[in-house]
Formats: structure tokens, sequence, C-alpha cells
């Protein structure tokens, strides 16, 4: 199956400090979606973005389909920001577009 | 519009028994996946439903299955539970498969 790699995997920053996320994968992708997993469980989508550039306030994100890799930016981040982001796939040719591959996560920890 | 929303929200159940966990999807969604994440596993797909119909399955044993009624609502059973089977379970919603909402998952803890 596809390969789904988040670094880094643990990341501490001061509050209004920026930082960048990164997912790679090893195959094609029809779907790739970034979550943000809050201290309660609940899976917060952020962004749907197989290629291209979008943003959404403080974060953006950026996937290069064909180099297979996608960016999660957070910029000016605040201490609501702390928790786990994902990075999922759908491998192009798998059939669907509702079956994700996730990668372990980026543990993010803002400190005030 | 409600969200995905899933019961229970907590439960412990002893090994061998089995539980049903239930999952009502966003209004309009017809497709309901469920996931499983576990410390040492990660999150891991487990089965897909549309209109009724299990159109993907993970690499999960038998003792998982799911099913989906006609109004989309979801459950899924795990039957003769193990240790193994401690985990947070997510369901999830979508309308085209674009953009994937999940519930605040069910905490399961197998004793």
């Amino acid at each position: 199956g596809i390969q789904v790699e988040q670094s880094p995997p643990d990341l501490i920053l001061q509050e209004g400090a920026n930082s960048t996320l990164r997912c790679n994968f090893s195959d094609s992708v029809n779907n790739l979606q970034w979550f943000h997993q809050n201290p309660w469980g609940q899976l917060i989508n952020l962004f749907y973005i197989p290629s291209g550039t979008k943003q959404n306030g403080r974060l953006s994100a950026t996937t290069v389909a064909t180099e297979r890799y996608s960016l999660l930016y957070i910029s000016s981040s605040q201490t609501t920001d702390s928790g786990v982001y994902f990075c999922a796939v759908e491998r192009k040719g798998g059939g669907s577009n509702y079956k994700l591959t996730f990668g372990k996560g980026t543990l993010l920890t803002v400190n005030p | 519009k409600a969200g995905v929303t899933q019961t229970p929200r907590y439960l412990i159940k002893t090994r061998g028994q089995q539980v049903t966990l239930s999952c009502s999807p966003i209004s309009g969604h017809r497709s309901v996946s469920w996931y499983q994440q576990t410390p040492g596993q990660g999150l891991q797909f487990l089965f897909e439903y549309f209109s009724e119909t299990q159109r993907n399955k993970g690499n999960f044993p038998g003792r998982f299955s799911g099913r989906q009624f006609s109004n989309s609502r979801s459950e899924m059973n795990v039957s003769t539970l193990e240790l193994g089977d401690s985990a947070l379970y997510l369901c999830a919603s979508s309308l085209d498969g674009s953009t994937i909402y999940f519930g605040e998952g069910s905490w399961l803890t197998v004793v």
C-alpha cells in the first residue's frame, strides 16, 4: 500500500512562531487531506488539497503532487494550535476517494 | 448543520464480549467510513459504506463488521473482544469523497 511519512514527529514552539510540517507519500494520490486532532480526540479537517495551494487564516497548505509531498504552514502560532497534525492520502487508482491512509502525525506543542 | 455523531462516547467491556458502536453522518452524506486509532498502529481504515453497501474494507479480522441503514446511519460491531481492541473508534462521513468529516469518536477500553 501507499506509504505516508510525516516530519518532524514532534515540534515545540513558542507562541507567535511559525512552523512548517511536511508530508511525503510514496505514490500518486487523488486525495490528500490535513487534519488536526484536538486533545479530546476529534479530527478536524483543515484542508482538502490533492494539489496546489490553499490558505485559511493563519494556516496554509501546498501540495506538489508531481514530487509527492505536501506542506502545512502555521503562522503566528497560538496555544490552541497544539495537538497532533495528520496528513492522509488516497492512492490514485485505489478505487475510491473514501479510504484514507494516515501518516503517524506531528505532535505540535505551543507554549505561552 | 449537525456534525457526525457517535455513540457511546466512552465504554468499558470485558474480554470475550461484543460491542456495537453507532454513527450518524452529516445530513445528506451517504458515505460512512470507520477508523481505529491506537498508540501503536496509529489511524487505520476499517471499512466504508455507501448506500448500504460495503465498498471498501481494511485489513482487520472478521470479528470487525459493520452495516449501514437506509437513512445512512451506520453501526460497527466487534465480537469476542480482545485487549488489543482497546482504541478510539472514529466514524467519518463524506458527500463526494473530497472533504471527510469525523465525529468525536468512541473510546473503547477492553479489560
